[in-house]
């Protein structure tokens, strides 16, 4: 079974700085990892994704990092801006089909 | 276009009642979710959806929670005399019918059961 790891619950960061969020999950036999960002009183969206075929996908200000042999991911954010604030769930396969399986998140704040 | 709605939004009820919650995928998405997130948690997996069908019921927690789909379009989670721990925000998702396709969330309905 799939299980994903969100070790911090919180994070500070001062604007400007880098975020740095991370995920360890413990099945490697499927490939496809996403991020979603959450805030209060709304659904889940879709952050950015990496593939197994890469160590690394950058979109804009979002970066994902994939250690395959650590089963880690990371996800940075540089620069960081207020509205940043919020909680960053990271998603990992289950068994090869739709179903992903969803860290507890890390409520990020940046901080003015 | 129209992204995954839900309804109600808020919903309070008394232990012991029944609840019907719905969700409205985005048009042309054949795959839909339903997750719970409790106060504190992550998001557990419910039930999964590929078109009508049901493949994985896996994660209902119990035999009072069921869920349909009609018309592989709207889809109702119905929980039984309900209980107090069934309390938590309840986000349906849908995405598209094809590998590694990123789900989209509805807002969620808040489920409050005093």
């Amino acid at each position: 079974d799939q299980q994903v790891k969100q070790n911090s619950p919180s994070l500070s960061v001062q604007e400007g700085r880098i975020s740095i969020l991370n995920c360890d999950y413990t099945n490697s036999m499927f490939d496809y990892f996403l991020w979603y960002k959450k805030y209060p009183a709304e659904g889940p969206t879709f952050l950015i994704s990496i593939s197994s075929i890469k160590d690394k996908n950058e979109d804009g200000r979002f970066t994902v990092f994939l250690n395959k042999s650590a089963k880690h991911l990371s996800l940075h954010i540089v620069p960081s801006q207020p509205g940043d604030s919020a909680v960053y769930f990271c998603a990992a396969p289950s068994d090869g089909t739709y179903k992903y399986i969803f860290g507890t998140g890390t409520r990020l704040k940046v901080l003015a | 276009g129209a992204g995954v709605s839900q309804s109600p939004s808020n919903k309070v009820t008394e232990k012991g009642k029944d609840v019907e919650l719905r969700c409205d995928p985005i048009s042309g998405h054949t795959a839909l979710y339903w997750y719970r997130q409790s106060l504190g948690q992550g998001l557990e997996f419910l039930i999964y959806f590929q078109g009508n069908s049901a493949p994985d019921k896996s994660g209902l927690p119990s035999d009072r929670f069921s869920a349909e789909r009609t018309g592989g379009s709207v889809s109702t989670l119905t929980i039984q005399r309900t209980q107090q721990e069934d309390s938590a925000v309840y986000l349906c998702a849908s995405s598209l019918d094809r590998e590694r396709n990123e789900q989209f969330f509805g807002p969620g309905t808040r489920l409050t059961v005093l």
